[in-house]
């Protein structure tokens, strides 16, 4: 079975711009969560939709958001982009039958200048 | 919310040596408890995990330990190689009704010397 995938593997922007990152998550997951990764923050939740509702956000203002399409594929979207959004994406699947077990993709570089 | 801890920041072994890697958990509903592996350029990578129903769980060379009364659980690693250098991760949820969070630690850089 693929693994998750993430679509871009690294980007530029400049400040002010927007973004949006894409996952496909293994085969038969339905629930795909993002998670932002920075060294001084560490790996922190961002939100998670399953079956195209989003059940679960993190504390990020409403700059970030989210979707997910009918063949669970998800995008995560940044707008307004600040320097301090600079940081590795991440979005894991889990399957409907082991829910809490998540699997990781390779994960988006995005640098704001 | 959950918030955990994840000590040594760094750890340095010799090969064939142990490492052992800790955490510990302030939310008592948490009741999944996985460990990841992070190359340089990857994403994590899940390695092992416990449920809070269990005490202690092996593969192979890695194990986890799990003291819910103390709210702290352990990676430990044996006969370590080369390519167990990496950075490692604890995280805790709420299970399947967490929908999707994990809450993580600050992570562990693990050195292997040859």
């Amino acid at each position: 079975k693929a693994g998750v995938t993430q679509t871009p593997r690294y980007l530029i922007k400049t400040r002010g711009q927007q973004v949006t990152l894409s996952c496909s998550p293994i085969s038969g997951h339905r629930s795909v969560s993002w998670y932002q990764q920075t060294p001084g923050q560490g790996l922190q939740f961002l939100f998670e939709y399953f079956s195209e509702t989003q059940r679960n956000k993190g504390n990020f203002p409403g700059r970030f958001s989210g979707r997910q399409f009918s063949n669970s594929r998800s995008e995560m979207n940044v707008s307004t982009l600040e320097l301090g959004d600079s940081a590795l994406y991440l979005c894991a699947s889990s399957s409907p039958r082991g829910r809490e077990t998540q699997y990781f993709g390779p994960g988006t570089r995005l640098l704001v200048l | 919310g959950e918030n955990v801890e994840q000590h040594p920041s760094t750890l340095s072994v010799q090969e064939g040596d142990s490492a052992v890697i800790k955490c510990t958990y302030s939310d008592s509903a948490s009741n999944y408890f996985p460990w990841y592996k992070q190359e340089l350029g990857k994403g994590p990578q899940l390695i092992i995990d416990i449920r809070s129903n269990v005490g202690e769980k092996k593969d192979q060379r890695i194990a986890v330990t799990l003291n819910k009364t103390a709210k702290h659980f352990s990676l430990h690693i044996t006969e370590t190689q080369p390519e167990d250098s990496a950075v490692y991760f604890c995280a805790a949820s709420y299970g399947g009704t967490s929908y999707g969070k994990l809450t993580f630690g600050q992570g562990t850089i693990l050195t292997v010397h040859p």
